[in-house]
């Protein structure tokens, strides 16, 4: 059962316009959230995280908002670039024994920005 | 030094070959994670390390094998390994609990024949 849900395997968007990525969770447990941004054959590279006790954090262009009553986050790009074109991964950290995380990965949302 | 070096980039190897993957970061990052991820999915975590010692084994199979020499290196062992388990292995570090973020290496492509 997935505990982490990107439902959308793929958003296409105009240069300059909003990017709006979404994720779904199951596991009330997650207490770190986090997305990564993928290019073909490279490591995910970290964009933003987000404490399961806040509501919005904001890097630059990138917006991450959490509503926890929905288990839900998205991840706004606003202006949206060509550069931007890559699979965004939405991934949620779980502690084992209080000090030890494992990060659980959505599958991933494929990113296309046209000029 | 910001980033974790993976080594080879492509590795191709038959079934009772016996070969490693090495990992080395050098930011003092004292967590360093094994993921594997097949295509179209999601990174599965495999082994956990912290300060040195295992502390998570996903149930992973025992033809993969786990090593942490000292806290910059990370080697995964692989011996009579199947078809099934080619795939991007992904190696990961992170301060103590990577609440801001784990950085990965570029992965090593593996292809079993």
């Amino acid at each position: 059962d997935q505990q982490v849900k990107q439902n959308s395997p793929s958003l296409s968007v105009q240069e300059g316009r909003i990017s709006i990525l979404n994720c779904d969770y199951t596991n009330s447990m997650f207490d770190y959230f986090l997305w990564y941004k993928k290019y073909p054959a490279e490591g995910p590279t970290f964009l933003i995280s987000i404490s399961s006790i806040k509501d919005k954090n904001e890097d630059g262009r990138f917006t991450v908002f959490l509503n926890k009553s929905a288990k839900h986050l998205s991840l706004h790009i606003v202006p949206s670039q060509p550069g931007d074109s890559a699979v965004y991964f939405c991934a949620a950290r779980i502690l084992y024994g209080g000090s030890q995380g494992n990060l659980i990965f959505g599958k991933g949302t494929k990113l296309s920005v046209k000029p | 030094d910001t980033e974790v070096t993976q080594t080879p980039k492509h590795l191709v190897m038959g079934m009772t070959n016996k070969k490693s993957l090495k990992c080395e970061q050098h930011m003092g990052h004292r967590a360093m994670y094994w993921y594997k991820q097949k295509a179209k999915k999601p990174p599965e975590l495999m082994f956990v390390y912290s300060y040195e010692k295992l502390s998570i084994n996903e149930s992973v199979p025992s033809r993969f094998s786990p090593e942490c020499p000292n806290s910059s290196l990370l080697n995964l062992h692989l011996h009579a390994l199947q078809p099934e388990d080619s795939a991007l292995y992904l190696c990961a570090s992170s301060q103590d609990t990577g609440a801001y973020g784990y950085t990965f290496g570029s992965g090593t492509r593996l292809t079993v024949v």
